[in-house]
């Protein structure tokens, strides 16, 4: 069975760092694109940051580049977003997703972990 | 940017009936790259539609899509109670991957 289970949300104030992980079982990792989206309370879903399962090419929203980084560990299964300098806007429930395909581009998003929330507030 | 518009915000329909779900797109964006996705209450969202009509794993045939260019629908034959949640479109062509603001299909 794919699952995907991420960990690392947390209450943090505005302005501090936050590492996000997200454990892959069930298919072969390195052979898809991963992506992190988030849903902010009562919101609707915005993609934040990817990385292409064939050359590691990373990609980001405007909302978080600069601040954010996408990173993954073949060798334990595992996909990271390194948060930095956030903001209360960053506010959501962070999911990690599996795309369709090895290249970001062209891969529809198909399997969806849990969630973990990140709260940014004073 | 591509922006992609949801219509109607809310639907209003009984079990059994049919539902026609918009999602218009600000420019093309590489046709075929349009997904759908269901999510209910306090859930983690679902793929139902990729490729713009190929149904994912497990997704009853009740669910389908069509359109081209900058137009395209999701229809759902025939209600099930199951079936009341929110649904987004996606657009995977072009940078950034945007999802429209979604339709809420509430029971009347």
């Amino acid at each position: 069975e794919v699952q995907l289970l991420e960990s690392g949300g947390n209450l943090v104030q505005p302005g501090e760092s936050l590492r996000l992980s997200c454990t892959a079982s069930g298919f072969t990792f390195s052979n898809y694109a991963m992506t992190w989206v988030r849903q902010a309370p009562g919101k609707g879903l915005e993609w934040v940051s990817a990385i292409s399962g064939s050359d590691g090419g990373t990609y980001y929203a405007d909302s978080v580049q600069g601040r954010f980084t996408i990173s993954r560990d073949t060798s334990k299964n595992t996909l990271f977003l390194q948060m930095n300098s956030l903001r209360a806007e960053d506010t959501a429930v962070y999911y990690c997703v599996k795309c369709h395909s090895v290249t970001f581009w062209g891969g529809a998003f198909d399997i969806w972990g849990q969630g973990t929330m990140v709260t940014v507030s004073s | 940017e591509v922006v992609l518009t949801q219509s109607p915000g809310t639907l209003s329909l009984s079990p059994g009936e049919r539902a026609a779900l918009s999602c218009r797109a600000s420019q093309n964006f590489g046709s075929s790259n349009l997904a759908w996705y269901q999510q209910k209450p306090g859930q983690v969202p679902r793929l139902l539609i990729y490729g713009v009509s190929s149904r994912a794993t497990g997704i009853p045939d009740r669910f389908s899509g069509s359109g081209s260019g900058t137009d395209f629908t999701l229809t759902i034959s025939r209600l099930e109670p199951e079936d009341f949640a929110v649904y987004y479109c996606q657009q995977y062509g072009r940078s950034p991957p945007n999802f429209g603001g979604g339709t809420k299909v509430e029971i009347k």
